[in-house]
């Protein structure tokens, strides 16, 4: 069954520093989006992402976060200047189609972000 | 999106049948009843997905009244793997991108 890659599993980096979170969406999809769950905590919609724009964005997404599909199969995520409060896991999913609940969304299995 | 109450956890033993209840009372017309499954450190995992009466495939059934303002999933003989955290959404065809995930139910399944 085709599933939805992430790397890398774990990322630690420093306050300040730049990260990118990398996906793999299944290959016949055609909108992407970026979830966070924040250890214990509900998981929250970031962004989602169709034709080569962003179709929708949450709050959370402020200018400290970009996603880019830089080849017709990776999808990632930069966040440019990483603080404490953005640990997290970061879940990427992929969905054939735009309609979040009719079309069933398809998560990997997420990024650990640690922030130092 | 509709908002939906379920319980924050549940327990259960292996091989019983597990019944999570979902009240969704602002439910919509075109709004569709759906759930996930979440096991610790990994994402969330689409199980079933229902407008009214009755869904069932391979994992799970779904069980939804006429009135629509509550839904359950119904596990078949839990097991130990089955421990995860499920979670019900409600929301409309046309709606938006974005899945709003509640806090969930975190089902412990004991031996």
């Amino acid at each position: 069954e085709p599933e939805v890659t992430q790397t890398p599993s774990h990322q630690v980096t420093q306050m300040g520093q730049e990260v990118i979170l990398r996906c793999v969406p299944i290959s016949n999809h055609l909108y992407f989006y970026w979830y966070r769950q924040i250890l214990g905590q509900k998981v929250e919609f970031l962004v989602s992402f169709y034709n080569n724009e962003i179709s929708e964005k949450s709050e959370i997404f402020d200018d400290q976060f970009s996603v880019e599909r830089p080849d017709g199969s990776n999808f990632t995520l930069k966040i440019r200047s990483t603080k404490l409060e953005d640990s997290a896991m970061y879940f990427c999913a992929s969905s054939e189609g735009g309609t979040a609940i009719t079309d069933t969304q398809y998560f990997g299995p997420g990024t650990r972000l640690t922030v130092l | 999106l509709a908002k939906t109450t379920q319980p924050i956890s549940m327990d259960s033993y292996e091989g019983q049948e597990v019944n999570i209840t979902c009240s969704h009372n602002n439910i919509a017309t075109n709004d569709y009843i759906t759930w996930y499954q979440q096991f610790p450190s990994q994402g969330p995992r689409f199980i079933i997905q229902g407008y009214k009466t009755k869904v069932t495939n391979e994992v799970a059934s779904l069980f939804i009244p006429a009135d629509r303002k509550s839904s359950t999933l119904s596990l078949p003989r839990v097991s130990l793997s089955d421990t995860a955290v499920y979670y019900c959404l409600v929301g409309a065809g046309d709606s938006s991108y974005k899945l709003i995930f509640g806090s969930g139910t975190r089902l412990l399944v004991r031996p």
